[in-house]
């Protein structure tokens, strides 16, 4: 089955660039997404990309994908307190179905 | 209205009652899901709906009863649940393939 990756924990000082990476396996993958989610809430959906991308950029949010090494990662310019939570890559199941599998979370703290 | 809602926020229940959870959507998206959320995890999930009609279920016991009333709603029926089935269940909802969109979830305790 699909299997997404990601490191536990990031740390950052306030006005730094925040970059959390993900892997994953299957290559067939069309959609990859972003999701990010505070303690005790549901998930946000923060950008996605289509996997003929390398990369996208939205506001502080910079995407890049290396389709070859099946890696993808998420950049955050000038990280703000708010930005502390859990980070969640997912990938569009193979089958083309609607499901997603979703990477094991990073958990992002920016220190002021 | 631009978001999913789901009710309760928090429930707690014993392994003998029957509760249900609830989910809405007013964006006109025509699939609904279920994922459920251990702590400290990823979701993982649950069913799907497309167009009201139950479209995948990753194998999840019959103790939860997913139900797709009308296009707006979704709901998970639970019976007989065990404490390890307690965790974060969170339903999602999308106008096509590209994008999830996710409620804030009910956090559910099972003594």
């Amino acid at each position: 089955g699909e299997d997404v990756e990601q490191s536990l924990f990031l740390s950052v000082r306030e006005g730094d660039s925040s970059v959390i990476n993900c892997t994953y396996t299957d290559s067939s993958s069309t959609y990859l997404y972003w999701y990010k989610q505070e303690p005790g809430a549901g998930l946000q959906l923060l950008t996605y990309i289509f996997s003929n991308m390398d990369m996208k950029q939205d506001q502080r949010l910079t995407v890049l994908l290396n389709k070859k090494d099946k890696h993808l990662s998420l950049r955050i310019a000038d990280t703000q307190t708010g930005d502390s939570a859990i980070y969640f890559c997912a990938e569009r199941g193979r089958t083309g179905a609607n499901n997603l599998f979703f990477g094991t979370g990073t958990r992002l703290t920016v220190i002021p | 209205d631009t978001e999913v809602t789901q009710t309760p926020k928090h429930l707690v229940m014993g392994m003998t009652n029957k509760k249900s959870l609830k989910c809405e959507q007013h964006m006109g998206h025509r699939a609904m899901y279920w994922y459920k959320q251990k702590a400290k995890k990823p979701p993982e999930l649950m069913f799907v709906y497309s167009y009201e009609k139950l479209s995948i279920n990753e194998s999840v016991p019959s103790r939860f009863s997913p139900e797709c009333p009308n296009s707006s709603l979704l709901n998970l029926h639970l019976h007989a649940l065990q404490p390890e089935d307690s965790a974060l269940y969170l339903c999602a909802s999308s106008p096509h393939s590209n994008e999830q969109f996710f409620g804030p979830g009910t956090r559910l305790t099972v003594l």
